[in-house]
């Protein structure tokens, strides 16, 4: 079946580590995106890709990197200076780059835990 | 600057009631569309309905209707029948195409339907 892998589900972290969190898509999706979302709240955009070797960073990119070397996989690393890195990470992918194929399809998330 | 805005953190319906989620949005922007999403408890987001900025219809898929009022920048989800499965957190979002594609996500109504 088509649609988005993620991990680790689970994932903890000591401070000072770096971490990557893996998405996967073979939807044959141009757009991949990554969120965070914390208790309570909604999702907020961290980075976004719209084609291989191109990123935007989103509202909350400090603290984080990411890649897009090839067209299904886009990961993301948690660096040592995201200062609260504990929350629930979404990956998303969308068909296209306009409002009427705005869709989004997501994994089923990970879970990071800084000890 | 564009925002969601989610006023009922919680909802509860009796089981086969319908019930409405309240969306109001912020955008100067002409072209734009409008989602909303539904989160289980098991993380995932789940895609409801969508509807463009230039629809004139209200969108409807199944249950779910969305009553779109341009003029007030509101986009209510509305769920016909409710079941107890539709007992999730409920997100709105919005698109623009700004040449880069982003999706902005209102914090959520958590919906509780009752037996």
């Amino acid at each position: 079946d088509g649609g988005i892998t993620q991990s680790p589900k689970y994932l903890f972290r000591k401070e000072g580590q770096n971490v990557t969190l893996s998405c996967e898509q073979n939807l044959n999706h141009d757009a991949m995106y990554w969120y965070r979302q914390d208790p309570g709240q909604g999702l907020r955009l961290i980075y976004y890709s719209q084609i291989v070797n191109d990123f935007q960073k989103g509202d909350i990119a400090e603290g984080y990197s990411v890649s897009r070397e090839k067209k299904e996989s886009f990961p993301l690393t948690v660096t040592s200076a995201q200062k609260n890195p504990t929350a629930f990470y979404l990956c998303a992918s969308s068909i296209g780059l306009s409002v009427n194929t705005g869709e989004l399809f997501f994994g089923e998330g990970s879970r990071l835990t800084v000890l | 600057a564009q925002k969601i805005t989610q006023t009922q953190p919680g909802m509860f319906v009796q089981e086969k009631e319908a019930v409405t989620l309240d969306c109001t949005y912020d955008t100067s922007d002409q072209s734009y569309g409008l989602f909303w999403y539904k989160q289980p408890s098991s993380g995932e987001m789940i895609f409801l309905i969508y509807q463009g900025s230039y629809d004139e219809q209200n969108a409807t898929e199944g249950r779910y209707s969305l009553n779109f009022q341009k003029a007030r920048k509101s986009a209510n989800l509305v769920i016909s029948a409710s079941q107890l499965g539709d007992s999730a957190m409920y997100f709105c979002a919005m698109t623009k195409d700004t040449g880069g594609f982003k999706t902005i996500f209102g914090a959520g109504t958590r919906l509780f339907v009752k037996a």
